[in-house]
């Protein structure tokens, strides 16, 4: 199995829609990232969490929330989706004990905004 | 603001040659540079991992190098294959949350 899932893998929504992006990871990892990735201009850092408890905001959060669930689990929201929300978000890891020096990716989900 | 900038964005090159990427970064107060290799409905993996006190790091046919003086960095893809057909991007931690700044990548398509 997979270290770090994402679901969907594909979603296709329209504007004004709220949407959900999911990730979990069995690494055991404390720190968890969601980036976007758009044609040219490589990733862009949304969010990133250190823990339950700490959520802060990355490049680019405007538009988007996240929830840390539990250790595994940080949830990326589009309350309200617009068409240049449209993109490839990877969610990523990385761990205390190689000095969070990596990060860990999982396989993307594709959101497409009509 | 940290800028990680990847030359060329596409390159094509027959079975065999060996393959040289770029990437340069615009301060050089970095704590580590890491190449990532993504291939299409995959995510990324890691293929190399350069700390700030390191020249080189090698893995078998790659080797990337690491002037921090300079900022730049060049991945080294020897006698390439088909298979090394991918997107390859570096990514640059320039601070102690461990926070990632990218380059847009380079696709690299390797001709049998």
């Amino acid at each position: 199995d997979a270290d770090v899932t994402q679901t969907p893998r594909n979603r296709i929504t329209k504007t004004g829609k709220r949407i959900m992006l999911e990730c979990s990871q069995t690494k055991g990892h404390d720190r968890m990232y969601w980036y976007r990735q758009d044609p040219g201009l490589g990733l862009r850092l949304i969010y990133y969490s250190f823990d339950v408890k700490d959520i802060n905001k990355g490049e680019i959060s405007d538009g988007y929330s996240v929830s840390r669930q539990a250790q595994a689990k940080f949830s990326l929201s589009l309350e309200s989706a617009i068409p240049n929300q449209t993109a490839l978000y990877f969610c990523a890891t990385s761990d205390p004990s190689l000095g969070y020096n990596e990060q860990f990716f999982g396989p993307g989900t594709r959101l497409t905004v009509l | 603001k940290q800028e990680v900038t990847q030359i060329p964005a596409a390159l094509s090159v027959p079975e065999g040659e060996n393959l040289v990427l770029n990437c340069s970064f615009t301060d050089s107060a970095i704590y580590n540079l890491q190449w990532f290799r993504q291939d299409p409905g995959k995510g990324l993996t890691s293929l190399l991992l350069i700390q700030s006190s390191q020249r080189e790091q090698t893995s078998g046919r790659l080797n990337a190098s690491l002037d921090k003086s300079s900022g730049r960095s060049t991945l080294y893809i020897a006698a390439s294959q088909p298979g090394d057909s991918a997107t390859y991007l570096c990514a640059v931690r320039d601070d102690s949350w461990g926070k990632l700044q990218f380059g847009a990548g380079t696709q690299v398509v390797v001709t049998p």
